[in-house]
């Protein structure tokens, strides 16, 4: 599996944007780049995931290195409710092999402040 | 989407003994994983449950202690045997509805051992 380096924390203001980095260097042709987010005693939620391009959706924006060795998901306008921990998590599919299996690293606790 | 019901949400428990977890989803799924997460940790793949056939387990992980069971494509169980305060973490139950989607979890069934 692809490994992923992403910062411990990161804080921001509310109705402002956030960028939340990700560098996954050794990510192989067929890995999807996929963002999950935990919010406190929840489990995880989708947020959007990408392959080359990059993607929007109503949650987030992804934003995909030409060489695809770090990505970054863009909040465009944090609330008090994106406050959780946002994991990267580089997904081999080929061959069947399914979505559902994911490597969590530890993840970026993002803070958002009123 | 997939809504998944976990029971129990929480229990307590004592060393020695065992738990059954278990996992309902609103409609049927080929693919069903359990996870654990322990205090203050990311999560960590336990295995993967098939309808059908045995579950495939990950690294670290044994189905003495942690037998699973997928009687049907809608729900599927998670035991955590001869229990340690080790043990004591959130187990979550995470499906996907096929190749090319998110996954979807539910949240989460938080056990002491005392």
């Amino acid at each position: 599996d692809a490994k992923t380096t992403q910062p411990n924390s990161m804080e921001s203001n509310e109705e402002e944007p956030v960028h939340l980095p990700c560098n996954h260097s050794t990510i192989s042709g067929t890995d999807y780049i996929h963002w999950y987010r935990q919010l406190p005693s929840q489990g995880p939620e989708y947020v959007i995931h990408g392959l080359t391009s990059n993607v929007n959706n109503r949650m987030a924006s992804l934003a995909i290195a030409e060489d695809r060795k770090s990505s970054t998901l863009i909040l465009h306008r944090a609330t008090l409710r994106d406050a959780a921990v946002y994991y990267c998590i580089p997904s081999y599919n080929a061959g069947g092999t399914s979505y559902g299996k994911l490597t969590f690293g530890q993840g970026t606790i993002l803070t958002v402040h009123p | 989407s997939a809504v998944i019901s976990q029971k129990p949400s929480r229990d307590i428990c004592q060393r020695g003994t065992s738990l059954t977890i278990q996992c309902q989803v609103d409609s049927q799924v080929t693919m069903m994983f359990w996870y654990r997460q322990q205090p203050g940790q990311s999560l960590t793949l336990i295995a993967t449950a098939n309808q059908g056939s045995e579950a495939t387990y990950e690294s670290g992980f044994v189905i003495d202690k942690f037998p699973i069971s997928r009687p049907n494509l809608t729900f599927s169980t998670l035991t955590v045997s001869n229990m340690s305060p080790e043990d004591s973490s959130i187990y979550l139950c995470s499906v996907e509805k096929g190749i090319n989607t998110e996954a979807f979890f539910g949240q989460g069934t938080r056990l002491t051992v005392v």
